[in-house]
């Protein structure tokens, strides 16, 4: 069975720019989650959809959004780039929800110049 | 808000010596999972526990839940350098969100 798999791995953009990040859940997985990690925050959650739904979102601004699409692949976008962006951001999925395991993709490397 | 608080953030040991990490919650936890992050990787899950006073084993991994589901500990017996990385707890609650703690990252010297 395929893993999470998340695209691009690595980003390099600057400040004020917008940038798109891209989730594959495993197959039969409809709950995606993700998560921004820094090496001062630790693992933040940003959001969860689940069947096309957010359930539930951190608190993040509004510059950070996401939605996902009836194939269960999510997408989380930022906007207007900050330099404290910078960060690793995970996506996990799991089968219902967040009290089932996740499985994380590997993630993506955002850098903000 | 609601927290899980990790300790500790650090923790050097010699191979062959064991290792505890402890996550903490002023409120009643409904369950709490157990993930391992090895440096450059991503979270990998090890276990769930939700019941009270719960403990289960993994070859040389021992977790449990506290009896008043605020606390929870993993325990490594004589760790290997292959333990290296960092533990994270996180609490799913039924809002659909995982709150993680700040993780312990292990250094295991040979």
């Amino acid at each position: 069975k395929a893993g999470v798999t998340q695209t691009p791995r690595y980003l390099i953009k600057t400040r004020g720019q917008q940038v798109t990040l891209s989730c594959s859940p495993i197959s039969g997985h409809r709950s995606v989650s993700w998560y921004q990690q820094t090496p001062g925050q630790g693992l933040q959650f940003l959001f969860e959809y689940f069947s096309e739904t957010q359930r539930n979102k951190g608190n993040f601004p509004g510059r950070f959004s996401g939605r996902q699409f009836s194939n269960s692949r999510s997408e989380m976008n930022v906007s207007t780039l900050e330099l404290g962006d910078s960060a690793l951001y995970l996506c996990a999925s799991s089968l219902e929800g967040v009290l089932n395991e996740q499985f994380f993709g590997p993630g993506t490397r955002l850098t903000v110049l | 808000g609601q927290q899980v608080m990790q300790i500790p953030q650090y923790q050097h040991v010699q191979e062959g010596e064991d290792f505890t990490t402890y996550c903490n919650s002023s409120t009643t936890l409904s369950n709490i999972q157990w993930y391992k992050q090895r440096p450059g990787g991503h979270p990998v899950f090890l276990i769930q526990l939700v019941k009270s006073g719960e403990v289960k084993k993994q070859k040389r991994l021992t977790f449990q839940f506290g009896e008043a589901k605020k606390n929870s500990s993993l325990h490594i017996t004589a760790t290997q350098t292959t333990d290296v990385g960092t533990y994270f707890c996180g609490w799913g609650t039924g809002g659909f969100k995982t709150i993680f703690g700040a993780g312990t990252r292990l250094f295991v010297k040979a």
